[in-house]
């Protein structure tokens, strides 16, 4: 199984809402990431866990809250959104710390309104 | 942190003909560098990668080039074919996965 798995493939959510996004993987990675990409634009890292310890958190906003619960498991928790968060948001792994390839999934098409 | 810039932003070749894509980076630290293509609507996927103890990779049509003095990376593309259509990110990252892009070309070959 070499799938990171993102759930959902989309979501619209108002400002107000309180929503997660899912991401799973069963490669035994034990890196976990999070990226912002929105159109026509590169990937933007938020988030990275390392062996389930957060390790980075690019200054994003505290209405974005990453969760790891275990080492196949990774969550990001959405509260108060913005328009302007309205984005793909990528999931991927990989399986150290010591720089390997990055397996991402397919994203979820974030919409704030 | 990492800063990578890349060009060109947009190139269009013919079929068969080569595609250079190169980049620049900034934290002399970085020793990972990755190559990811991303078709519309699609995820990125790994192409190629290289890493700061080597200086050239190839795989198939796909070579990369890696120059640590100049801190600049290059991704070469032979014999290109219209399924070689996508954009293409540069990457670089140090030891603890802070993997940052490039802001991406937009390759378009020409049946």
């Amino acid at each position: 199984d070499t799938e990171v798995t993102q759930t959902p493939k989309h979501l619209v959510m108002g400002m107000t809402n309180k929503k997660s996004l899912k991401c799973e993987q069963h490669m035994g990675h034990r890196a976990m990431y999070w990226y912002k990409q929105k159109a026509k634009k590169p990937p933007e890292l938020m988030f990275v866990y390392s062996y389930e310890k957060l390790s980075i958190n690019e200054s994003v906003p505290s209405r974005f809250s990453p969760e790891c619960p275990n080492s196949s498991l990774l969550n990001l928790h959405l509260h108060a959104l913005q328009p302007e968060d309205s984005a793909l948001y990528l999931c991927a792994s990989s399986q150290n710390t010591l720089n390997t390839e990055a397996f991402f999934g397919q994203g979820t098409r974030l919409t704030v309104v | 942190g990492e800063n990578v810039e890349q060009h060109p932003s947009t190139l269009s070749v013919q079929e068969g003909d080569s595609a250079v894509i190169k980049c620049t980076y900034s934290d002399s630290a970085s020793n990972y560098f990755p190559w990811y293509k991303q078709e519309l609507g699609k995820r990125p996927q790994l192409i190629i990668d290289i890493r700061s103890n080597v200086g050239e990779k190839k795989d198939q049509r796909i070579a990369v080039t890696l120059n640590k003095t100049a801190k600049h990376f290059s991704l070469h593309i032979t014999e290109t074919q219209p399924e070689d259509s996508a954009v293409y990110f540069c990457a670089a990252s140090e030891e603890n996965n802070d993997m940052r892009f490039g802001a991406g070309t937009r390759l378009t070959v020409k049946p």
